[in-house]
């Protein structure tokens, strides 16, 4: 069975650092594409970015509201994926998840993070 | 990248069939066949249910139906349940090597 478990959300001031991570089981890992969704309060979901397998190159793509402000990496050795988030803006409290990526969907979702940004 | 434009409800009664309209544009949803479409109940995670524009997922009821023509993807769910009430979300590939979802829908069922 896929699980996909997102921890590391909490309160943080605007300008602030966090990193979140998503610890992943029940498939392969290493050859897994996998996305950052968020979800700010009563609002629609919306992509963060992506990391690809390193069989495939282990890139990386961002949304423009986060590029260069968001890094999202990966160590397969521990099946965990993670989301570094600096220069922290208000705008960016949200439910984060993360997810599987097959093609063009994201097929398993984890249960979400909540990242409060508040001074 | 604007979102992709959704209704933001639609309604329909047990046994009925609705469709949701996902519309974008030729960078997205017209130019690609990785639209998907999630479902989302309060306060819980979304959950895949049509990817590749028309396919579903093993163990997705084959009440769920996707289709697209030119921009606009559909979500159509026949012989609606109560327990299809939920929000609902397409999701498209852009040209810019992104995801855009749409607004949303909110599904009730009356």
């Amino acid at each position: 069975e896929v699980q996909l478990v997102e921890s590391g959300g909490g309160l943080v001031k605007p300008g602030g650092s966090l990193r979140l991570s998503c610890a992943a089981s029940g498939f392969t890992f290493s050859n897994a594409w996998m996305t950052w969704v968020r979800q700010a309060p009563g609002k629609g979901l919306e992509w963060v970015g992506r990391i690809k397998s390193k069989t495939d190159g282990g890139t990386t793509d961002y949304a423009a509201p986060v590029k260069g402000r968001f890094t999202i990496s990966r160590d397969d050795s521990k099946n965990t994926l993670y989301l570094q988030m600096n220069s922290l803006k208000t705008e960016d409290t949200a439910v984060y998840y993360c997810a599987t990526q097959r093609s063009g969907s994201f097929d398993y979702w984890g249960q979400g993070t909540l990242v409060t940004v508040s001074s | 990248q604007s979102a992709l434009t959704q209704p933001a409800s639609v309604s329909g009664s047990p046994g009925q069939s609705i469709t949701i309209s996902c519309t974008g544009t030729s960078s997205d949803v017209g130019g690609y066949n990785y639209v998907s479409w999630y479902q989302q109940h309060p306060g819980k995670a979304p959950k895949l249910i049509i990817s590749d524009v028309s396919n579903r997922p093993s163990g997705v009821s084959n009440r769920f139906s996707g289709s697209k023509s030119g921009n606009t993807a559909s979500l159509t769910i026949s012989g609606l349940q109560a327990e299809d009430e939920a929000d609902y979300y397409c999701s498209s590939y852009t040209s810019s090597i992104t995801w855009v979802f749409g607004g949303g829908t909110k599904l009730t069922v009356l």
